[in-house]
């Protein structure tokens, strides 16, 4: 397995404004995930996100209001833009390693006022 | 589009009672299954896999899952449940060749001490 951090653990953000989450990995991956938990629900998949490319976002999830980075092999960011309250979510980053296995962070508890 | 059904929302149990949580997914292809658990203030981490071979996988703290192909079915299993077993568990499917990773409803279980 790996190790994956999240930068931050949780924030409160006042609406209209942007939050960009942190997710380290202590190893090499090709493919890193951001996931969505709303309260109360299980996860929903944001996009994928593969060095050098561009994220590839799953239907209902936009780039202008996800817009994800993936600089190298081991860190990716997903900001949140311009947040209402209905983003208020856990965010999580997982990576995939052997096996077709994925891993998750910790996850960001997100509350938007 | 693969769905994921798990049939209970919420269950309750006392300690030593044996625990049986139901999965049952749409695909009817090659598949990867998974259990995963978040417990209380934690993080979520894999509980058990299937990829092939012995449809009964065993995993961590003593849980174990059955895979029955002509039931579209990967039942968790635990014969004796403890208190610190409280949590949240997600069942998981993956399509095979595909990295997208779909995951059911998620069941609650509270053991009574």
């Amino acid at each position: 397995s790996a190790v994956i951090s999240q930068k931050p653990s949780r924030d409160i953000c006042q609406r209209g404004t942007s939050l960009t989450i942190q997710c380290q990995v202590d190893s090499q991956v090709t493919m890193m995930f951001w996931y969505r938990q709303q309260p109360g629900q299980s996860l929903t998949l944001i996009a994928t996100a593969n060095q050098g490319s561009e994220a590839t976002y799953e239907s209902g999830f936009v780039i202008d209001k996800f817009p994800i980075s993936r600089p190298n092999l081991t860190f990716s960011t997903l900001t949140v833009s311009n947040m209402s309250p209905e983003d208020s979510s856990i965010y999580l980053c997982s990576v995939e390693m052997e096996a077709d296995t994925q891993y998750f962070g910790p996850g960001t508890r997100l509350t938007v006022l | 589009a693969q769905s994921v059904s798990q049939h209970n929302h919420h269950v309750i149990l006392s300690e030593a009672a044996s625990l049986e949580l139901g999965c049952n997914y749409s695909y009817g292809g090659t598949v990867n299954l998974f259990w995963y658990v978040q417990y209380p203030g934690q993080h979520l981490q894999l509980l058990l896999k299937y990829f092939s071979g012995d449809p009964l996988v065993k995993g961590i703290k003593g849980f174990e899952a059955e895979f029955i192909k002509s039931k579209f079915s990967f039942n968790l299993r635990k014969p004796s449940v403890q208190w610190s077993d409280t949590a949240e568990y997600f069942c998981a499917v993956k399509i095979s060749n595909d990295y997208k990773l779909s995951f059911g409803a998620g069941t609650t279980v509270t053991v009574r001490a």
